[in-house]
């Protein structure tokens, strides 16, 4: 199965701490799409980011940055100077050419006060 | 614009019973739904893919009898959870993405207790 792996299950940081969530994938497919979700308690995905396979670039959205390497089958997600509220869990996810999301197994982020 | 509703947002039934789950495209056309189930503390699972106007296509070790799909307009699809069991408890989640659209919209979920 093509899977995609967060190896961290849960992190706990102290709030203004920097933390970097990890993703690997799997893939067979040429053309494929990699994701980062966030589901709060409240239980609903929140889209963060959506990136081609093609475009490694790194890419900062306010406190917000992904580090896509393809060599490494990697995408991982780090947040700068963590807040309370960015206390979820932060699925990574993968779509390839049948066009169904593959999640991974989610990285629950406790930001602590 | 793109949003997805679900209907109930959180329903308690008695074993033995049915439930059926509504997923509404509510600005937009969907040919294409997807349901996910996801127990507590785990990933989002994909049970099947919906489309409109033919049959759902199930992913490996769903029980299509068990959960039955229909998707009967450009806008809607139901997930009946048939004869409930304790074990179906569970948070469902539904998706739709515009025609034209890039990005999967969730719907908010449907958490179901069975007791």
């Amino acid at each position: 199965a093509q899977k995609v792996t967060q190896a961290q299950t849960e992190i706990s940081v102290v709030e203004k701490e920097d933390v970097t969530l990890d993703c690997v994938y799997e893939t067979r497919d040429t053309t494929y799409y990699l994701f980062w979700y966030k589901q709060p308690p409240s239980g609903e995905l929140v889209f963060l980011i959506r990136r081609n396979s093609f475009d490694e670039q790194n890419e900062i959205s306010g406190r917000y940055s992904w580090n896509f390497q393809k060599s490494t089958s990697s995408f991982n997600f780090t947040i700068t100077a963590s807040q309370v509220v960015d206390s979820a869990v932060y699925f990574c996810a993968r779509e390839g050419a049948t066009n169904k999301l593959i999640f991974g197994t989610g990285t629950l982020l406790a930001v602590q006060p | 614009g793109a949003v997805v509703s679900q209907h109930p947002s959180r329903v308690i039934c008695k074993s033995g019973t049915s439930v059926k789950i509504e997923c509404r495209s509510l600005d937009f056309q969907a040919t294409t739904m997807f349901w996910y189930r996801q127990f507590p503390k785990k990933s989002l699972m994909l049970m099947a893919t919906s489309n409109e106007g033919s049959k759902a296509t199930y992913e490996q070790g769903v029980e299509k009898d068990k959960f039955l799909i229909n998707h009967a307009s450009l806008t809607l699809s139901t997930l009946t959870v048939t004869s409930a069991h304790p074990e179906d408890s569970s948070f469902y989640i539904c998706s739709a993405r515009e025609a034209t659209g890039t990005i999967l919209n969730f719907g908010p979920g449907t958490r179901l207790t069975v007791t």
